[in-house]
């Protein structure tokens, strides 16, 4: 099992729509979470952070912590063709390194 | 713009060669880490520094690999001896003070041939 699961996708979704991206981890003792954005060719850029569990909003973006069933998720609202990019959970430990997913490639088509 | 330049950008190098990149932070990055990113897989931890100390290292870290950060400034890691299975996005991550979040330079793709 690894330790941070993504489906590779592709997720596509019609312009306008709710992209729905979910990550899983094995790890109860991880303290934060994080969501990057990576475009081809490009490293990654984050998105959002969340430690606590519950909603975290911000502009189009709102990601979900879930620690009990050890679940992320990141929520994408009115996705545009720009969003089209692979979607990376990162997850922390307490040494600070950080463990990423395979990635979710997201397409928004016009 | 993070503030963590990457240098160089793109490296192609024969097998048997070796090759070494830099990464410059900014100077609040107490933290550098360095990753690798093959095609279709996230990225993988490799090492990291508080300040010029290193502190860890993954198993991925094979002794072909070396990587320094003098001073608590830059850093640099180097490659000895490339293999075409060292052929990787290769990135550097600042992280600011006390908090979690690490932001990453370009990258530098590094081709072995």
């Amino acid at each position: 099992q690894k330790e941070v699961e993504q489906n590779s996708g592709p997720l596509s979704v019609p312009e306008g729509a709710i992209a729905s991206l979910n990550c899983t981890y094995s790890d109860r003792g991880s303290q934060s979470f994080f969501w990057y954005r990576q475009y081809s060719g490009k490293s990654p850029e984050l998105i959002m952070s969340i430690y606590s569990n519950g909603d975290k909003e911000d502009g189009r973006f709102t990601a979900q912590l879930n620690k009990a069933s050890q679940y992320v998720s990141l929520l994408i609202r009115d996705s545009q063709p720009s969003d089209s990019a692979t979607y990376l959970c990162a997850v922390n430990r307490n040494t600070g390194k950080l463990i990423f997913g395979q990635g979710t490639t997201l397409q928004v088509k016009p | 713009d993070t503030g963590v330049s990457q240098d160089p950008r793109h490296k192609i190098t024969k097998r048997g060669q070796n090759v070494t990149f830099r990464c410059d932070p900014i100077s609040e990055h107490n933290r550098l880490y360095w990753y690798r990113q093959t095609l279709g897989q996230g990225p993988e931890f490799l090492t990291y520094f508080q300040n010029e100390a290193q502190l860890e290292k993954s198993r991925l870290l094979s002794d072909r690999f070396s990587a320094e950060r003098p001073k608590g400034s830059f850093s640099t890691l180097e490659i000895q001896r490339t293999e075409q299975g060292d052929s990787a996005m290769y990135l550097c991550a600042g992280r600011l003070g006390d908090t979690d979040t690490q932001y990453f330079g370009p990258g530098t793709r590094l081709t072995v041939l």
